[in-house]
C-alpha cells in the first residue's frame, strides 16, 4: 500500500512570494490533515478535512493561507504571500474515521525556507 | 486548550541502556494518547496508542501506560539500540480529530 505522498519536497522563496504544496493521501482515507512543523518543534495542526469538507481551520492564518480538497482525495495548501516566520516543514497526514482510533499516517513533508 | 508536556528535550544513552521519556498531558474529556517517532527527513511514524485508563500500548519494544490519575503516558524501553536514535513525540487527540503534539525528545544512542 502506497503511503502519503507530498510535493515538492523542498521550496525556497523570497518574502512576498506564493507557494503551493500538494498532498496525495493513502487510498481510502477520508480524513486529511495539514500540519506545520517549525524546526525543533512538534507538528502543529493547521486544518483538516473529512472528505471534501473543512472540519477545523481555526489554526490556519486565513489572511495568507488557504487549503482545499475539492474531490475528497488530493489536497493543496497555499501560502499567498510568504513571510520568514512561515519557514517550517509542512506535513500532510491521513486517516480513516472508522478504522481503529484512526491513527494518522504522515507524508515526508515539504521543507519551506522563506528568505 | 489541550497540551502535552515532554520533560526531556534531549536524552543521550549507550546501547542496552533503559530509556524513559516523560509525557504529561492536559485535556478536557478523555483523549486518546499516542507516541510517534520521527527520523531525519521523514514525517512522524505512528508507534502506538492507548485510549482508556490503565491501557498499555506497545510496539517494537517500546511501551507506555495511560494513567488518568497522574495524566501521564511515559515512554519506556528496556534496552535501546543505536537504531532507536530519533525524535519521539507524545500526542493526544480525540475521535478523528487533529493531534496535539509535545515539543519532542531527541534520543541519541551511542554504541
Amino acid at each position: 500500500e502506497a503511503g502519503v505522498t507530498q510535493s515538492p519536497r523542498y521550496a525556497v522563496l523570497q518574502e512576498g512570494q506564493a507557494v503551493s504544496f500538494w498532498c496525495d493521501p493513502i487510498s481510502g482515507h477520508d480524513t486529511l490533515y495539514w500540519y506545520q512543523q517549525p524546526r525543533d518543534q512538534g507538528p502543529q495542526l493547521l486544518v483538516y478535512f473529512r472528505d471534501e469538507a473543512v472540519i477545523d481551520n481555526s489554526q490556519l492564518p486565513s489572511d495568507r493561507f488557504s487549503a482545499v480538497r475539492p474531490k475528497g482525495t488530493n489536497s493543496t495548501l497555499k501560502i499567498q504571500s510568504a513571510k520568514q516566520g512561515d519557514t517550517a516543514t509542512y506535513l500532510c497526514a491521513s486517516s480513516h474515521r472508522d478504522w481503529g482510533w484512526h491513527e494518522q499516517y504522515f507524508g515526508p513533508g515539504t521543507r519551506l525556507t522563506v528568505l | 486548550g489541550d497540551s502535552v508536556t515532554q520533560t526531556e528535550g534531549q536524552v543521550a544513552l549507550s546501547e542496552e541502556d533503559f530509556l524513559t521519556i516523560h509525557c504529561n498531558y492536559s485535556a478536557s474529556g478523555y483523549p486518546a494518547l499516542f507516541w510517534y517517532v520521527q527520523y531525519p527527513g521523514e514525517g512522524p511514524q505512528f508507534l502506538f496508542r492507548a485510549s482508556r485508563d490503565k491501557e498499555k500500548g506497545s510496539s517494537r519494544g517500546f511501551e507506555a501506560t495511560y494513567d488518568k490519575g497522574t495524566t501521564s503516558f511515559h515512554l519506556r524501553k528496556a534496552s535501546v539500540q543505536e537504531s532507536d536514535s530519533a525524535v519521539y513525540y507524545c500526542a493526544l487527540g480525540g475521535h478523528a480529530q487533529g493531534l496535539t503534539f509535545g515539543l519532542g525528545t531527541r534520543v541519541s544512542v551511542f554504541p
